[in-house]
């Protein structure tokens, strides 16, 4: 089993551009997240997921959209990347009340 | 707002040097309390998850405890290889609540 892969790994963006990370898992899981990663501020949540078709807004969710279209796949976007946004990003998958399963992450530049 | 607090922010200790990290929270009506690893340029890695007051769950050098203000990860003659960030996340009892980190005590171990 992969568990959860994210897609790209690295990434630097310039200031107004868009990407897409991509998060697939492979564990069946109903719940995934995307949380950010800041020196000194720990694991904030950005948005998550309890199923297919629905998403929620977390603790910093302002400059993100995501969209999940299939139980597997969870995907986080930036529609104008600004240098606020550099940090690390880390997506995770459960079933409920279980502990998160997180992928190995995607370290964003935005210059 | 909930809150979770973790102390010290980095421990350095010699080979066999047993000590403790600490979680505090302030969750009202505590779902779960879980233990995570985080290794450099790595995602979380789960350890324990802890339900009520008194439990005790332990994986090779690692226990952690949990009453009902804090959790502590008990660290019994550690090794080099113990090296890590570890990260402390409490879920509250409503509904499909995501967990909510603590900013990690990041330990290192000395040979």
């Amino acid at each position: 089993n992969a568990g959860v892969t994210q897609t790209p790994k690295f990434r630097v963006l310039k200031t107004g551009q868009s990407m897409t990370l991509l998060c697939a898992q492979d564990m069946n899981h109903e719940y995934m997240y995307w949380y950010r990663q800041d020196p000194g501020m720990g694991l904030r949540l950005i948005h998550y997921s309890v199923g297919e078709g629905t998403t929620a807004k977390g603790e910093v969710p302002d400059g993100y959209n995501v969209s999940r279209l299939k139980k597997q796949n969870f995907l986080l976007g930036l529609e104008s990347a600004a240098p606020s946004q550099t940090s690390v990003y880390f997506c995770a998958s459960s079933r409920q009340g279980n502990g998160y399963t997180f992928g190995s992450g995607t370290r964003l530049t935005v210059v | 707002e909930d809150q979770v607090t973790q102390s010290p922010e980095a421990l350095r200790l010699q080979e066999g040097e047993s000590s403790s990290l600490n979680c505090s929270y302030t969750v009202s009506g505590l779902r779960g309390l879980f233990w995570y690893r985080q290794d450099p340029g790595k995602g979380p890695e789960f350890l324990f998850t802890l339900y009520s007051a008194g439990e005790e769950k332990e994986k090779e050098r690692l226990k952690a405890t949990l009453t009902k203000k804090e959790s502590f990860l008990h660290i019994t003659a550690p090794k080099p290889e113990d090296s890590a960030t570890y990260l402390c996340a409490v879920q509250a009892p409503s509904g499909n609540t995501p967990l909510v980190f603590g900013k990690g005590t990041r330990l290192s171990v000395i040979a």
